[in-house]
This record gives structure tokens, C-alpha cells and sequence, in this order.
């Protein structure tokens, strides 16, 4: 089976550093990994996504994230935080080889991002 | 611009009453999935198709219904047996060859809510 955690519901943030918000991850084989974001009452818009390659993944609105197999980890990080960030992040994944079935997502975590 | 339209993006709804939510896509996709989304739980799949005519229950079906007779259309109808109805829907559609380079595309939503 499937799973994703994001152990933190809410992060907080001051506006100009740096901002990590993680994600740990369980599948059978290789993952195919996925950041979105969420905004008030509107559905996902995708940030970025990992498949094989380099590790460190650059994304949309500066943002990046870093797959790690040994830890089966794949944290969002953004170097300098800006205030229309804050926001509701959700990681999702799916087995690389398991056909079109859907994307499991986890909880989601809140980042606030204060001036 | 392709994208998924959900219709309607508020919907109230009494006891004992059936309701139906739209989602319509024009990106010419496959598949179309609906996800209901509950503050700290994150998204949960209800109903997912991968071709018209063609649907399979999620993990919380119960007290729903759908149908693909369109492939750009992929309506949910939430019965009276669905006991806590009230939650953000979202319809979702992966690109044709799997969850490809951006992922889904997710509709705006409807929020239901049980009067």
C-alpha cells in the first residue's frame, strides 16, 4: 500500500528565510512524487514533481524539493520565504510502475509566511 | 484554455436530499477522479474512472454514485446515505499517458454543505 505523511500541520515562517516543509513517503518500488499547492477555496495547482534524475528538483515560484530514498523523504524547500506563499501544501505519490492508479495525498500542511 | 469545470462552486443541501456535482473536462483525458477534502485530513478519493463507461469506488464510496457516459464528463451524485456530506469536492484528471509532467489538473471545487 501507499502512504504519505506530512508530520507537520502548520509551519510557520518569517518572510525572507528559508522555509522546508516535509514529507515522508511509502510504496513499493521506485516513487513517483508530487508537490501541490492550495489556495483559499480553489482546487491543487501543481508545484513540481520528482520521476528519476537528480535528486534536487526545481519547481515553480522559486520553490524546490529534495528526494532522499534512504530516508524516503521528499521535503519542499524555498530559499526565501515571500508572504503569498502561505498557502496549504500537499505531497502526493503514487509506485512508479503501477499504471494510472490515482495519487495518494497526505494531510497537508499549512505554511504561514509572516512580514 | 483546456481545464476541469466544477459546477456549482456552493451547493446547500437538506436532509434526506440527493445532490449532484458537475465536473467537465476539455483536455480530452482518459480518466477523471473525485476527491473530497476535509479540513486536516487532506484529499481522500471517493470515485475514480480511467475511460468512459468505466468507474471504480475509492476509499470512502460509501453513499455516493457516479457515471461516465461522456468522457468529458464525470458527475458525482452525493445520496441521503452519505451521513456527513459537508466537505470540499474535487475532480481531478490525470494527462493521457499517466500523471505525466504536470501531474493533474484539479477543478475549483464545490463546497457542500448540509443545511
Amino acid at each position: 500500500a501507499q502512504s504519505v505523511a506530512q508530520p507537520e500541520d502548520q509551519v510557520n515562517v518569517a518572510e525572507g528565510n528559508p522555509l522546508t516543509v516535509k514529507c515522508t513517503y511509502s510504496v513499493s518500488g521506485n516513487p513517483y512524487l508530487f508537490w501541490y499547492v492550495q489556495y483559499p477555496n480553489r482546487g491543487l495547482q501543481f508545484l513540481l514533481k520528482y520521476i528519476t534524475g537528480d535528486n534536487l528538483v526545481k519547481g515553480s515560484y522559486g520553490f524546490e524539493a529534495e528526494f532522499n530514498k534512504s530516508q524516503t523523504s521528499f521535503h519542499l524547500k524555498k530559499p526565501s520565504a515571500l508572504v503569498s506563499d502561505s498557502a496549504l501544501y500537499f505531497c502526493a505519490v503514487r509506485a512508479l510502475n503501477s499504471g494510472n492508479t490515482p495519487l495518494v495525498f497526505g494531510k497537508g500542511t499549512r505554511l504561514s509566511v509572516i512580514a | 484554455d483546456g481545464g476541469i469545470t466544477q459546477s456549482p462552486k456552493y451547493l446547500f443541501r437538506k436532509e434526506g436530499q440527493n445532490v449532484t456535482l458537475s465536473c467537465e473536462q476539455n483536455l480530452n483525458h482518459d480518466a477523471m477522479y473525485w476527491y473530497r477534502q476535509d479540513p486536516g485530513q487532506g484529499l481522500r478519493l471517493i470515485y475514480y474512472s480511467q475511460i468512459v463507461n468505466d468507474f471504480q469506488k475509492g476509499d470512502i464510496a460509501e453513499g455516493y454514485s457516479v457515471s461516465r457516459e461522456k468522457k468529458e464528463s464525470f458527475p458525482l451524485t452525493v445520496t441521503s446515505a452519505q451521513k456527513n456530506p459537508t466537505a470540499f469536492y474535487l475532480c481531478a484528471s490525470p494527462p493521457l499517458t499517466g500523471p505525466g509532467d504536470y501531474g493533474y489538473t484539479f477543478g475549483s471545487g464545490t463546497r457542500l454543505t448540509v443545511v
